[in-house]
């Protein structure tokens, strides 16, 4: 069974800080992993994808990476803006299945 | 592309009674997924259809909730006497197969009161 936790919970930083958000999963049998941003009571957003065959990802400011050998994936945040305000989810398969299991997310405020 | 749409966005019900969410996926996608979120958790995998087939139904999906896609294109969430419980975000999701992410809709916040 597919567990992913994210650490950690709440995030608070000010203005141009740059930071990492940590997600470890249990099963590495993954088609990809993938994470996304939730603003209040709204849906999920895209934001990158890594294929299990990939390291890395990188999408403007962002970059993602997978490392399926220790089942833990980072996304980095350069010079954070008050926009980024929102929680962050990240999201694996579990195994065998097309189910796509979730964190409970990072919550992250940036303070102008 | 307009992306996956839900309606209702918002959705206020009493206890007991039934109610119904529809989900039209990506045109092109020929999976759809149903997941539900209660506040401060990640979202939780309910049911996914590939084509018209429902291929698998988490143990979250009780007896009094139901899906269907009829022509493999949108899809229907029913749930029947609702409970206080029931409250939460419901999310539908689309994607071409698994190696290429999931799109995820605005959602369907229920309340039940």
């Amino acid at each position: 069974k597919q567990e992913v936790t994210q650490i950690p919970a709440a995030l608070s930083v000010p203005e141009g800080e740059n930071l990492v958000l940590n997600c470890s999963f249990t099963d590495s049998a993954i088609y990809n992993l993938q994470w996304f941003r939730q603003d209040p009571g709204k849906g999920l957003t895209s934001l990158l994808l890594i294929q299990s065959s990939q390291r890395e990802q990188t999408s403007g400011r962002l970059n993602a990476s997978l490392d399926k050998s220790s089942g833990r994936s980072t996304l980095y945040i350069a010079a954070s803006q008050p926009g980024d305000s929102a929680t962050y989810l990240c999201a694996a398969h579990e195994g065998g299945s097309e189910k796509l299991v979730f964190g409970k997310g990072t919550k992250l405020t940036v303070n102008p | 592309d307009t992306g996956v749409s839900q309606n209702p966005r918002h959705k206020i019900t009493k206890r007991g009674q039934n109610v119904t969410f529809r989900c039209d996926p990506i045109s092109e996608h020929n999976r759809l997924y149903w997941y539900r979120q209660t506040l401060g958790q990640g979202p939780e995998f309910l049911t996914y259809f590939q084509n018209e087939a429902q291929l698998e139904k988490s143990r979250l999906l009780s007896d009094r909730f139901s899906a269907e896609r009829p022509k493999g294109s949108f899809s229907t969430l029913e749930i029947q006497r609702t409970e206080q419980g029931d409250s939460a975000m419901y999310l539908c999701a689309s994607s071409p197969a698994p190696l290429y992410g999931y799109t995820f809709g605005s959602g369907t916040r229920l309340t039940v009161v």
